[in-house]
């Protein structure tokens, strides 16, 4: 199985910070990378998929690069609406394997 | 509008069964993959089985934890996936959501209000 390790587990930030999730995968994930937004009893929201490429709708102070066993999710400026839990999830392999998740947190 | 009906859950004692059902609408049902994912109290999300389409033989794909205790399976003609679960534990207890992969890439780009399956004594 491929296991996906995001880091940090937990962020603090203020409002207006840049602020950048990893995401390590143990194996080669080809480009079949998707970034996950989850506020608290809220459904999962799609962000970014393919590493890189923005879901429609989603606002672009988000952005998801990376290559390999390393991604990154970053929010270039944070706003009030997006403190929430982060996931990132493969699709390259069965079975299809979630990060742990990264909660962003009001400083 | 593309929406995702997740119905069936419940409480429900270790050793019994229960059946999820998801309605869709909104879109050709047939042409997507569908897939399973749920989330403990308080965790993280996990994936648990997937059914391909009618152009994949509605071939399926499962978690390892569920394997041979669950069951995915689709009917096309009344837009519906269902998530047939026997032999549960109480490390089943989760909230069950209903996904699309869509069809441009291979993410889960729309998720149902998701249904809660507690398995207790």
């Amino acid at each position: 199985d491929i296991q996906l390790t995001q880091s940090p587990s937990f962020l603090s930030a203020s409002v207006g910070d840049r602020v950048t999730i990893t995401c390590r995968a143990s194996q080669g994930i080809s480009r079949y990378l998707a970034w996950y937004q989850q506020k608290p009893g809220k459904v999962p929201k799609l962000l970014i998929y393919d590493i890189s490429t923005l879901q429609s709708g989603v606002p672009s102070r988000f952005s998801g690069s990376g290559s390999g066993t390393e991604f990154t999710l970053t929010i270039s400026s944070l706003q009030p609406g997006d403190f929430a839990t982060y996931y990132c999830q493969q699709l390259n392999n069965y079975p299809l394997t979630f990060g742990g998740g990264t909660k962003v947190e009001i400083k | 509008e593309v929406q995702l009906v997740e119905s069936g859950g419940g409480l429900v004692q270790p050793g019994g069964s229960l059946r999820l059902s998801c309605a869709a609408s909104g879109f050709s049902f047939s042409d997507h993959y569908m897939d399973w994912v749920r989330q403990a109290p308080g965790k993280g999300l996990e994936w648990v089985a997937r059914a391909r389409s009618k152009a994949n033989s509605y071939a399926t794909e499962y978690a390892a934890s569920v394997k041979g205790r669950f069951t995915i399976s689709r009917d096309d003609s009344q837009n519906s996936l269902y998530l047939q679960m026997n032999s549960l534990k109480t490390e089943d207890t989760a909230v069950y959501y209903c996904t699309r992969r869509s069809g441009g890439s291979w993410t889960f780009d729309y998720w149902g209000q998701g249904t809660l399956v507690t398995v207790s004594s």
